[in-house]
This record gives structure tokens, C-alpha cells and sequence, in this order.
């Protein structure tokens, strides 16, 4: 069946530091990739996505690609703030799990002045 | 707002006892799903409704029974409930899942 792995957390930066957070994938057909975030006491926001293969999904200052040879789709951000602070997912659509979503354990990302 | 909406927020509940956790979306979306998280376990698939009339088990049924209402409304029941259902749920809508989900703000229930 269709899986995510997230990079094992927490993750603490200060600042204004280049932030990435890995996601690896395993599916089969052509999946849609997203991120989600999670701030404290909310519900999950979709923060971007990608739907084929190269795509590069982009919002607020994070990025993330789609990449299918590494079957990956790393979170990055060249300089994160202190309202970045949130717990972050990972989540494969489609594959063999049409219609539902199958996400990572989430990182928690704390960021100090 | 446009969203989805879920009642009530918080719930302390004791062992044995039964409620139903209530979801409506706004957005006109053909499939809804329940969620629980739990530290450390990200989030795990109770039931979804791909469209009105269907609901399907997801990855951690037991214990839990859903009923879509119609298009709008897709509730959650615990019969009787167990510490071990202690977490905090969430609904969520898609048009269609390939396209990601919209959440609502989540119940945050305690069994004692």
C-alpha cells in the first residue's frame, strides 16, 4: 500500500535558517504530493502541493519538487521566522488510494528569535 | 465562513458512555473523511463517504460508526466510548481526494 516517511523531528532553528524537512513515498501509479501545516491548537491547512512528476509546489516562502527517480518531495524554506513554528505533513494522494489521503507522522518545527 | 465545521470543540466523556461528533461542509464536495491524531502517530483514516449514500472503513474503524446525512453532513459515533479513543479528531472535505482536503478546527475529546 501507499506510505509516507517524514524526516524525525523535532526541529529547532533560529531565525532566519534554511530550513528542509524530507518526505519520501511509496505508491504506485502517478500520486499528487501535498504539504500540510499544523499550528498550534488548529486544524491542517494545505500549504502546497504538486500533481506530476518535476512539478515544484510553492507558497508563503516554502518549495518543494517532485521528484519521481527519488520518489521524494523535501520541504524547503531559505529563511524561516518565528510564526513558522508548526507541525508539518507530508501527504500522498491518488496511487493506489484514490480519493483518500495517506500522510506522514508530521515534524515539529520550533523556531527561536 | 466557507469550510467545514465540526461541534462540539472539546468533550470529556466516561468509559462506556456514547456521542457523536458532527461535521458540515459548505464547499459542495462529494467525499468527506474522519481522522484521529495521536502524538507521534500523524493522522490515521477512521471512515470516509466518497459520495452521500457510501461510507467505507479506513485504516482504525473499530469502536467508531459514521453516517453521511446527506451531501453537507458526515457525523461520527462512538457507542461507547474507551480511554483509548482519547485524541483529537478531525473532519475533512475534498472535492475529489487527488485534489487535497480542507479541515475543520477539530474535537479534542477525552475518555476518563
Amino acid at each position: 500500500g501507499d506510505s509516507v516517511t517524514q524526516m524525525e523531528g523535532p526541529v529547532t532553528l533560529s531565525e532566519e535558517a534554511f530550513l528542509t524537512i524530507n518526505c519520501t513515498y511509496t505508491a504506485t501509479g502517478y500520486p499528487s504530493l501535498f504539504w500540510y501545516v499544523q499550528y498550534p491548537g488548529e486544524g491542517l491547512q494545505l500549504l502546497l502541493k504538486a500533481t506530476k512528476a518535476d512539478d515544484k509546489g510553492s507558497n508563503k516562502g516554502f518549495e518543494a519538487t517532485y521528484r519521481k527517480e527519488t520518489t521524494s518531495f523535501h520541504l524547503e524554506k531559505g529563511s524561516v521566522q518565528v510564526s513558522d513554528s508548526a507541525v508539518y505533513f507530508c501527504a500522498l494522494g491518488g496511487g493506489t488510494s484514490y480519493g483518500k489521503l495517506t500522510f506522514g507522522q508530521g515534524t515539529i518545527l520550533t523556531v527561536h528569535p | 465562513n466557507a469550510g467545514v465545521t465540526q461541534t462540539p470543540k472539546f468533550q470529556v466523556l466516561k468509559t462506556g458512555q456514547s456521542m457523536t461528533l458532527q461535521c458540515a461542509q459548505d464547499m459542495n464536495h462529494n467525499s468527506m473523511y474522519w481522522y484521529r491524531q495521536d502524538p507521534g502517530m500523524g493522522l490515521r483514516l477512521i471512515y470516509y463517504s466518497a459520495s452521500e449514500g457510501t461510507t467505507d472503513k479506513g485504516e482504525v474503524p473499530n469502536g467508531y460508526n459514521v453516517s453521511r446525512l446527506n451531501k453537507r453532513e458526515f457525523s461520527l459515533r462512538l457507542e461507547s466510548a474507551a480511554p483509548s479513543q482519547t485524541s483529537v479528531y478531525f473532519c475533512a472535505s475534498s472535492p475529489d481526494g487527488a485534489y487535497g482536503y480542507t479541515f475543520g478546527s477539530g474535537t479534542r475529546l477525552t475518555v476518563v
